[in-house]
């Protein structure tokens, strides 16, 4: 697509259920990146992809989280069992491999509010 | 370690005047440095960057930014604000394992 798309765009949830956020991003990217993005926190890695693989999850919080890509395009990432402080804007960006040093494209962000 | 450090938390500036937001990164080569904003509820959006070259870099919506090697320092300017630049900008430096590394950001608020 033109932009890198994310979705939800707000999603509310109850501590302790599952959420999944999705990210499609610039067609022809093979580089994805998910950041969050908490109040005070500023802007933390979490992940990145290269194609359909990850070769740095180190930025994952605890094992409650998890992201996979597939078809070296859509990329979800999932958070089991929320807390109230998984609550934060989730960035997801994209590049074409081995240009990310030309800077990022990032999506608008999915808000996450648990409750 | 690389890292970005943005001292101004919030800047308030009447509109029309000018804004500089400062920005220092310690990297042990040469960096590459970006500005990105960020409106209320939206993503980030790529404003400049610089990689090398000409140490003043141009970018979108009217703003430069400085590049200088002595003082560790990418300061972003603009010479006439307007409303419509009240939002939080990030600086960031491209680390050579792919990530960017933001600063804390500076939120900047416009005043009539």
């Amino acid at each position: 697509g033109a932009g890198v798309s994310q979705s939800p765009s707000n999603k509310v949830t109850e501590k302790g259920k599952d959420v999944e956020l999705r990210c499609d991003p610039i067609s022809g990217h093979t580089a994805l990146y998910w950041y969050r993005q908490s109040l005070g926190q500023g802007l933390e890695f979490l992940i990145y992809f290269q194609g359909n693989s990850a070769p740095d999850k180190s930025g994952l919080p605890s094992d409650r989280f998890s992201a996979e890509r597939t078809g070296g395009s859509v990329s979800t990432l999932t958070i089991q069992r929320t807390q109230q402080e998984d609550s934060a804007v989730y960035l997801c960006a994209s590049s074409f491999e081995g240009q990310g040093g030309y800077g990022y494209t990032f999506g608008s962000g999915t808000r996450l509010t648990v409750v | 370690a690389q890292s970005v450090t943005q001292p101004d938390i919030h800047i308030t500036v009447s509109e029309g005047a000018s804004l500089e937001l400062r920005c220092n990164y310690s990297y042990g080569a040469t960096p590459y440095l970006f500005w990105y904003v960020q409106s209320p509820g939206q993503g980030l959006q790529l404003l400049l960057k610089y990689f090398s070259g000409d140490t003043l870099v141009q970018g979108i919506k009217g703003f430069e930014a400085e590049f200088k090697r002595s003082q560790s320092s990418f300061n972003l300017r603009k010479p006439s604000v307007h409303w419509s630049d009240a939002a939080e900008y990030f600086c960031a430096v491209w680390r050579d394992d792919y990530k960017l590394s933001f600063g804390a950001g500076t939120t900047v608020t416009v005043r009539a």
